[in-house]
């Protein structure tokens, strides 16, 4: 987990409230990713940034929101709009991943948070 | 979307043992990696494997790639209790570097 932390640890969130997991980085790496991981399965990528102030929908981004103002920082924001939001949100970075990067067939190693488990109460 | 598919989803030995998993995957890659999730941690990266590789070892882990069979396989031998996690395989998913990971073999050693 080094050189990533994530906080909280534990979440609780009310219905219709909007909730932001922080992410920050000392490792100086250029991408940054956050995964849903729901039990029982792999992970779900929600969004990815490449560079600063750049950011990608993954496959479910729809409910959340990025931004990427910060090299360090990579907040993610649960949003009302996400329906079933309990799950085990991980994030992630790799020292590669500037655009010119992005059309490469090669995946760089990934380095992870310790993760953030949010409860819809 | 699914790239990388492990099986099996889980497995139950003796510490000592040998744990064999495997990963399949659908679409052309560079390389594979293997991650390790103990409950409720973030994933640590295990090993890479290139596409020109067949084997490689790390330790007690022996990773194998058939390009041919789009599958891989992590052998970890003489197991220990402290090797009970998910283990993940990661591919890129085609034309691009993002990983794709799959829903894991679960495994249990026993002391």
């Amino acid at each position: 987990d080094g050189g990533i932390t994530q906080s909280p640890k534990y979440l609780f969130r009310k219905e219709g409230q909007n909730v932001t997991l922080s992410c920050e980085q000392n490792l100086n790496h250029d991408a940054m990713y956050w995964y849903r991981q729901d039990p029982g399965q792999g992970l779900r990528l929600i969004y990815y940034s490449q560079i600063v102030n750049d950011f990608q929908k993954g496959d479910i981004a729809e409910g959340y929101s990025v931004s990427r103002e910060k090299k360090e920082s990579f907040p993610l924001t649960v949003t009302s709009a996400q329906k079933n939001p309990t799950a085990f949100y991980l994030c992630a970075t790799t020292s590669g991943g500037g655009l010119s990067r992005y059309k490469g067939t090669s995946t760089d190693t990934q380095y992870f948070g310790p993760g953030t488990r949010l409860t819809v109460l | 979307s699914q790239q990388g598919e492990e099986d099996p989803q889980a497995l139950s030995i003796q510490e000592g043992e040998n744990a064999t998993m495997n990963c399949s995957y659908k679409t052309s890659i560079n390389n594979l990696q293997w991650y390790r999730q103990n409950s409720g941690r973030g994933l640590v990266h295990l090993i890479l494997i290139r596409s020109n590789e067949r084997e490689k070892h790390s330790g007690r882990l022996r990773v194998t790639l058939d390009t041919s069979k789009k599958s891989s396989s992590l052998l970890i031998t003489a197991s220990r209790a402290a090797d009970t996690a998910s283990y993940f395989c990661a591919t890129g998913r085609g034309g691009s570097y993002i990983p794709t990971f799959g829903r894991g073999t679960s495994l249990i050693v026993h002391p």
